[in-house]
């Protein structure tokens, strides 16, 4: 049991430049989580999903896109990299129920230049 | 919009210490409340987390407390490790269909041997 996995761990793209970041569960969770992580800002929602094929925008969405094909994976796309788009990505998951206690993946560290 | 302080921002003790670290958010309309704990370059690990109809959670040395009213939580230490050293997070999740979590920005704790 995995839990949550993201890749890569780390990556260095030039402004203008194009990649996507994904994410795997393996907890069968229903909802999944993208934040980005910035010093002094703290975590920030960018989007989520609530199933297999919804996504919503979450509180800081422009410049990204996101992917639920499989309830499993979520990914994450940016389409033309900004360095204000440097930041750490993680991803999290969760049970549709009760608690919708969030599950964290290790993180991908994203250097734009 | 909900907005979550943690203080301190840094905390120092000798090992051994009890210590309290606070959380306080804004809006009481909360479904409910997680703690996480942040080890460096890592991702974020899930301690606790209390529902809004709960006023408190343990698991082994820590204790969590939440007073939705006044909009403050508090994460109890018991006898501090070294290895208990990282950054703590605290994050609230709105009620209704709010899937949002906010977070605070984090004490980094120091448990001196």
């Amino acid at each position: 049991n995995a839990g949550v996995t993201q890749t890569p761990k780390f990556r260095v793209l030039k402004t203008g430049q194009s990649m996507t970041l994904l994410c795997a569960q393996d907890m069968n969770h229903e909802y999944m989580y993208w934040y980005r992580q910035d010093p002094g800002m703290g975590l920030r929602l960018i989007h989520y999903s609530v199933g297999e094929g919804t996504t919503a925008k979450g509180e800081v969405p422009d410049g990204y896109n996101v992917s639920r094909l499989k309830k499993q994976n979520f990914l994450l796309g940016l389409e033309s990299a900004a360095p204000s788009q440097t930041s750490v990505y993680f991803c999290a998951s969760s049970h549709s129920g009760v608690s919708y206690e969030q599950y964290f993946g290790p993180g991908t560290r994203l250097t734009v230049t | 919009k909900q907005e979550v302080t943690q203080i301190p921002a840094a905390l120092s003790v000798p090992e051994g210490e009890n210590l309290v670290l606070n959380c306080s958010f804004t809006d009481s309309a909360i479904y409910n409340l997680q703690w996480f704990r942040q080890d460096p370059g890592k991702g974020l690990t899930s301690l606790l987390l209390i529902q809004s109809s709960q006023r408190e959670q343990t698991s082994g040395r820590l204790n969590a407390s939440l007073d939705k009213s006044s909009g403050r939580s508090t994460l109890y230490i018991a006898a501090s490790q070294p290895g208990d050293s990282a950054t703590y997070l605290c994050a609230v999740r709105g009620g209704g269909s709010n899937y949002k979590l906010t977070f605070g920005k984090g004490t980094l704790l120091t448990v001196n041997p």
